[in-house]
């Protein structure tokens, strides 16, 4: 079982509207929480990266949140453009020997005009 | 700044022949990370270099897949032979330090499709 839970799978909104993407994760001990996205036949581009202390960061149009406490997180997209559809990935970085890096399955996210 | 390379971007081959993929990370990056990423999932990691020692190949499937880092810079990937299984994306990236603080760079991946 995945300990890094991404929902939805896939999300439709019309351009300009916002919408928020939910990430829960079980694993610890954690570290940081990053969210990635990835267009489509792209790598991965990081977007936010948050430590334990930190519950919001923002990049543009993008804001995520954390709650370490309930090990859950978000991320925000205010007035979306056609640009923002993609795969957004949730990663959460644990602070062990193996210093793993434990990936969610991604939210599609689809902006139509 | 050149970010991280990949070649080639896509691969057709038949089932049972080998394939390789190399990467090149970012000039300093001393961890390098080889992930295989199925249609509509998450990254899965095969390998994870630091410098030229592989730190953690636990999830390689060590009959069909190797992979080396001659020198600490440039990697490459192989499957012998390939399985219609291994379709996917494999992804390369490169960090400073450690996984769990140093921020990844994805190169855009290699494309394989096996017939």
């Amino acid at each position: 079982k995945n300990q890094v839970e991404q929902s939805p799978q896939s999300l439709i909104i019309l351009e300009g509207k916002n919408c928020t993407l939910q990430c829960n994760y079980t694993v610890s001990p954690f570290s940081n929480l990053r969210w990635y996205k990835q267009d489509t036949g792209r790598g991965p581009v990081s977007l936010t990266i948050m430590t334990f202390s930190e519950n919001t960061k923002s990049n543009g149009r993008y804001t995520a949140t954390l709650d370490a406490d309930t090990k859950q997180s978000s991320l925000h997209i205010t007035a979306s453009q056609l640009s923002d559809s993609a795969s957004y990935i949730c990663v959460v970085s644990l602070n062990n020997a193996g210093n793993m890096l434990t990936f969610g399955g991604g939210t599609r996210l689809m902006v139509k005009p | 700044e050149a970010g991280v390379v990949q070649s080639p971007r896509y691969k057709i081959i038949e089932k049972k022949q080998p394939v390789a993929f190399w990467c090149n990370p970012i000039s300093g990056h001393n961890t390098l990370y080889w992930y295989l990423q199925n249609l509509g999932q998450g990254p899965e990691l095969l390998i994870r270099y630091e410098n030229e020692e592989a730190v953690d190949d636990s999830q390689l499937p060590k009959d069909r897949f190797s992979a080396e880092r001659l020198k600490g810079v440039d990697s490459t990937l192989k499957i012998q032979p390939a399985e219609l299984g291994d379709s996917a994306v494999y992804l390369c990236a490169s960090s400073l330090g450690q996984p769990n603080t140093g921020e990844l760079f994805f190169g855009e991946g290699s494309r394989l499709t096996v017939l």
